[in-house]
């Protein structure tokens, strides 16, 4: 596609359930990042994925959070037995090349999560 | 202390007046200066990005960095209703497992009034 692309756009769960997250980056983009974005604030970097090696999840809050991008393309972001906390919307980001390069990341509209 | 500082705003301001946005940083490490453009429900997008310090413009944007303030800004000319918006300055250092990992301000959020 053009862009990249997220779904679901909105995802509203009861607290202790699981959620997965979908991110499609833009094909052929090396680099895929996932960044939280809490109400009125910047988003945080969670974790980056280098084709599909994981090469940085020090962002991820805590062990519920999981992500994966098991063929270099397509990345799920799983949250398991969601707290409120974890209410905010969780952005996905692509670029073109690794490390070192000044290729800018493209990011997603995201999806935003509601934990009641 | 966050290593990236930005005023949150909210900023109000009339239609075609020059628009001043600001942030600074702590982090001598970071190397790589970018300025996105968020609307609202939407993903941020890449507005300007800059390696040295001093200023890159791009039609009716500038961005100003000064390394040796830690101090970058982006400056909006002949500010459009369609400027309103938050932006989001962010800055990354290199690193080959980090990749270039964004660190972003808080954001402003700019209303231009017709």
């Amino acid at each position: 596609g053009a862009g990249v692309s997220q779904s679901p756009r909105y995802k509203v769960a009861k607290r202790g359930q699981d959620v997965a997250l979908r991110c499609d980056p833009i094909s052929g983009h090396v680099s895929l990042f996932w960044y939280q974005q809490a109400l009125g604030q910047g988003p945080e970097f969670l974790t980056y994925f280098q084709n599909e090696a994981q090469l940085d999840k020090s962002g991820l809050p805590s062990d519920r959070f999981f992500a994966e991008r098991p063929e270099g393309s397509v990345s799920t972001l799983k949250i398991q037995r969601t707290q409120q906390e974890d209410s905010a919307v969780y952005l996905c980001a692509s670029s073109l090349m690794g490390p070192y390069s000044n290729q800018p990341q493209h990011f997603g509209d995201g999806t935003r999560l509601s934990i009641l | 202390q966050k290593e990236v500082e930005q005023d949150p705003g909210p900023l109000s301001v009339p239609e075609g007046a020059i628009v001043s946005l600001n942030c600074t940083y702590s982090n001598s490490a970071f190397q790589y200066f970018m300025w996105y453009r968020q609307y609202s429900r939407k993903g941020p997008e890449l507005l300007m990005y800059t390696y040295s310090s001093g200023n890159k413009e791009d039609g009716r944007f500038t961005a100003q960095v000064d390394k040796s303030s830690k101090y970058i800004s982006l400056f909006i000319r002949d500010s459009q209703p369609s400027d309103s918006a938050t932006y989001l300055c962010a800055m990354t250092e290199w690193g080959e497992t980090s990749g270039s990992r964004l660190t972003f301000g808080e954001g402003t959020q700019l209303t231009v009034n017709p």
